[in-house]
């Protein structure tokens, strides 16, 4: 089974609004990753949040992290058309080991 | 520097037929990754490599999926007899490290007719 689940399923927005996508998890991490993929084809790294950490930021990106909850989010803040995507959480298993990504957000951002 | 390429980037083959596909890795990058994307789908692992380490496995879907990797070079997934149910884009990603950020290539979007 997939060891990340993104939710919603699909999303849409409003461009100049927020987004959030969430992911759960089940066993313990080292680190949970978020990746982007457009058009069906190769994804693109967004951010790397550590267990140790809580919060992260990088430009319009907010990731927060509740290794108690097994959660994280993925906020987009003043979204826009460009940002129309499928986004993923991908976590390491805890152990080193390969990522496991799970089956992501359909994001649709609207003029 | 040069990403992850991929190729060929479109394969059309006729059941029963087999298929070879080509990763090359960015230079250096220890660890290596196929998977496999259905239509509207999310990613599906299907094998990994990290260094001269056995390579798991576990995510092949049957014994006509096999790859192999030489060194921490090039990889190539063959897929026997193939079946109209393996059409899908199989991508290819490689990382410095097993557990590190994940550099994809453009995918090879395969369709068996």
């Amino acid at each position: 089974s997939q060891q990340g689940e993104e939710d919603p399923q699909a999303l849409s927005i409003q461009e100049g609004e927020n987004a959030t996508m969430n992911c759960s998890y089940k066993t313990s991490i080292n680190n949970l990753q978020w990746y982007r993929q457009n058009s069906g084809r190769g994804l693109v790294h967004l951010i790397l949040i550590r267990s140790n950490e809580r919060e992260k930021h990088s430009g319009r990106l907010r990731v927060t992290l509740d290794t108690s909850k097994k959660s994280s989010s993925l906020l987009i803040t003043a979204s826009r058309a460009a940002d129309t995507a499928s986004y993923f959480c991908a976590t390491d298993g805890g152990g080193g080991n390969k990522l496991t990504f799970g089956t992501g957000t359909q994001l649709k951002v609207e003029l | 520097g040069a990403g992850v390429s991929q190729s060929p980037s479109n394969k059309v083959t006729e059941k029963g037929k087999d298929v070879e596909l080509r990763c090359d890795p960015i230079s250096g990058h220890t660890a290596l990754y196929w998977y496999r994307q259905r239509l509207g789908q999310g990613l599906e692992f299907l094998i990994y490599f990290q260094g001269n380490s056995a390579p798991d496995k576990s995510g092949l879907p049957s014994d006509r999926f096999s790859a192999e990797r030489t060194g921490e070079s090039v990889s190539t997934l063959t897929i026997q007899r193939t079946q109209q149910e393996d059409s899908a884009v199989y991508l290819c990603a490689s990382s410095l490290v097993g557990w590190d950020e994940q550099f994809f290539g453009p995918g090879t979007r395969l369709t068996v007719l």
